[in-house]
């Protein structure tokens, strides 16, 4: 039972970058999924999260308008396409699934770090 | 949102004495109709993601030691390690989630005295 996180790396302000999850040892289909980040030394910050279904997507105010969060639930894939991305934006990025959907998480992947600079 | 504040921001405890940290929510996130908190506790050693250690405020995650333990009600909760072990060395943060979004606490750094 794992997630892993792929697609972080260095962009320029104002850049995109697509972030994925790969779901293994779980029926990835049945689980509401989230997007929570840290920044380097802060505390944890929740950004977006995606219905089993995909037909309820919620976000934090602070990525309304540039993040979307979508899923292949064939693939067993989360995503979050990321858009004008600022200096702020620089987190480690983490997938969590969220525990029959009442907002707790309770598998975390490890992350991987967007970092925004020029 | 529900600002969610730990209280101390750090703490260093002995090797087998107990270790409380505590967590106070702007709000109530107390559902009335099931009496059911909506809070959990995550602990996150360096360079490790969040670990899920309680929810419902009280209830242990599978696999966590007895030694860790949630308490509390409404707007005021703690978590207890009953006795310090060596391993227990991380960050601890509270979460509610009684409303969206989903917030969390700065975060309790908890080291060996």
């Amino acid at each position: 039972v794992q997630l892993v996180e792929s697609g972080g790396g260095l962009v320029l302000p104002g850049g995109s970058l697509r972030l994925s999850c790969a779901a293994s040892g779980f029926t990835f289909r049945n689980y509401r999924m989230n997007w929570v980040r840290q920044a380097p030394g802060k505390g944890l910050e929740w950004l977006s999260y995606i219905s089993p279904s995909s037909s309820t997507i919620n976000y934090a105010d602070s990525v309304k308008g540039r993040f979307t969060i979508s899923r292949d639930n064939a693939k067993n894939s989360l995503f979050l396409h990321m858009n004008s991305l600022r200096a702020e934006d620089t987190a480690v990025y983490y997938c969590a699934r969220d525990h029959l959907s009442y907002g707790y998480f309770d598998l975390w992947g490890r992350g991987t770090l967007v970092t925004v600079s020029s | 949102d529900i600002v969610m504040t730990q209280s101390p921001d750090s703490l260093a405890v002995s090797l087998g004495e107990r270790a409380t940290i505590n967590c106070k929510s702007s709000q109530s996130v107390l559902y009335t109709s099931n009496s059911d908190n909506y809070l959990a506790w995550f602990q996150q050693k360096p360079g490790q993601p969040p670990k899920l250690l309680i929810y419902w405020a009280s209830t242990r995650e599978s696999g966590v030691p007895d030694r860790f333990s949630g308490s509390g009600s409404g707007t005021d909760f703690a978590l207890t390690i009953s006795s310090l072990q060596a391993e227990d060395v991380a960050v601890y943060y509270c979460q509610q989630y009684y409303s969206s979004p989903v917030t969390f606490g700065q975060g309790t750094r908890l080291e060996i005295k």
